[in-house]
C-alpha cells in the first residue's frame, strides 16, 4: 500500500527555522517525483513545487518563497520542506503528494498534511 | 501570468449530473495540459479523482469522469451523492515541470 506520512503540527515564532518531513512507503521512492502543496487558512490549494528523489532536481512555482527549500534523503525515503526564517505568512497547512509515474504533473497519493503556525 | 479558472460554485440535486470546468485566462486547454482533478472536504487532505485528463485514480468510482470540452478541461459527476458535497480543484501543467491549481469549485448537493 502506497503511503505518504507527514510529520506533526508545528508552532514557531517569526524568524525561527523549521523542517517538516514526508516519508514514502509501499513503492519505489526514487521512481516518483514528490510535490508540495500549500493551503493557507480558508484558502484554496497552491502548487509549490516538485522534487525528484533520485537526484534532488527541483521545479518550483515562480511564487515559491525564496526562504523555503525542498530536499530529499532517498536513503530513508523522506522528502523535506525547510524554512530558514519563518514569517507569519508561512502559516498554512502543507501537503506532500506523489506525482504519477512518467509524468511531471498531477498527484496520485497524498500525505495527511502538516499544519505550520507562525506567531509571536 | 496565466490564471487557471474554475466556477466558484455549483449546486446539484441528489442523483443529478454536474460538469465542472477548468480553463485558462488566456488560451485553450488541451490534453497537453494534462489536467487533473481533486476533491477536498473541510479538514481533510485532498483526494485525487482524475489525472492526465481522464485517468481515474485508484478506488475512484466511475461516476467521476474527466474530459476536454471545447476549450476547457471538464470533470463530470454522474449520479451525485450526498458525500460529493465538497470543494473540487483542477491542476494544469504549464510546462518545464510547473503546474498551477485553479481556484476551486464548491459543489453543494441538495
Amino acid at each position: 500500500e502506497v503511503q505518504l506520512v507527514q510529520s506533526g503540527a508545528e508552532v514557531r515564532k517569526p524568524g525561527e527555522s523549521l523542517t517538516i518531513s514526508c516519508k514514502g512507503s509501499g513503492y519505489s521512492f526514487t521512481r516518483y517525483w514528490i510535490g508540495w502543496v500549500r493551503q493557507m487558512p480558508g484558502r484554496g490549494l497552491e502548487w509549490m513545487g516538485i522534487i525528484d528523489p533520485d537526484d534532488s532536481e527541483t521545479r518550483k512555482s515562480p511564487s515559491f518563497p525564496g526562504h523555503v527549500i525542498m530536499s530529499v534523503d532517498k536513503t530513508i525515503s523522506t522528502a523535506y520542506l525547510q524554512w530558514s526564517s519563518l514569517k507569519a505568512s508561512d502559516t498554512a497547512m502543507y501537503y506532500c503528494a506523489r506525482v504519477p509515474y512518467d509524468l511531471l504533473t498531477g498527484f496520485d497519493y497524498w500525505g495527511q498534511g502538516t499544519l505550520v503556525t507562525v506567531s509571536s | 501570468q496565466t490564471v487557471v479558472t474554475q466556477e466558484p460554485s455549483f449546486s446539484v440535486s441528489p442523483g443529478g449530473t454536474v460538469t465542472l470546468t477548468c480553463g485558462l485566462s488566456s488560451g485553450s486547454v488541451s490534453t497537453s495540459y494534462y489536467p487533473s482533478w481533486y476533491q477536498q472536504t473541510p479538514g481533510q487532505a485532498p483526494r485525487t479523482l482524475i489525472y492526465s485528463t481522464n485517468i481515474r485514480s485508484s478506488g475512484v468510482p466511475d461516476r467521476f469522469s474527466g474530459s476536454i470540452l471545447g476549450n476547457k478541461a471538464a470533470l463530470t459527476i454522474t449520479g451525485a451523492q450526498a458525500d460529493d458535497d465538497s470543494d473540487y480543484y483542477c491542476v494544469l501543467y504549464m510546462g518545464r515541470g510547473i503546474s498551477v491549481f485553479g481556484g476551486g469549485t464548491k459543489v453543494t448537493v441538495l
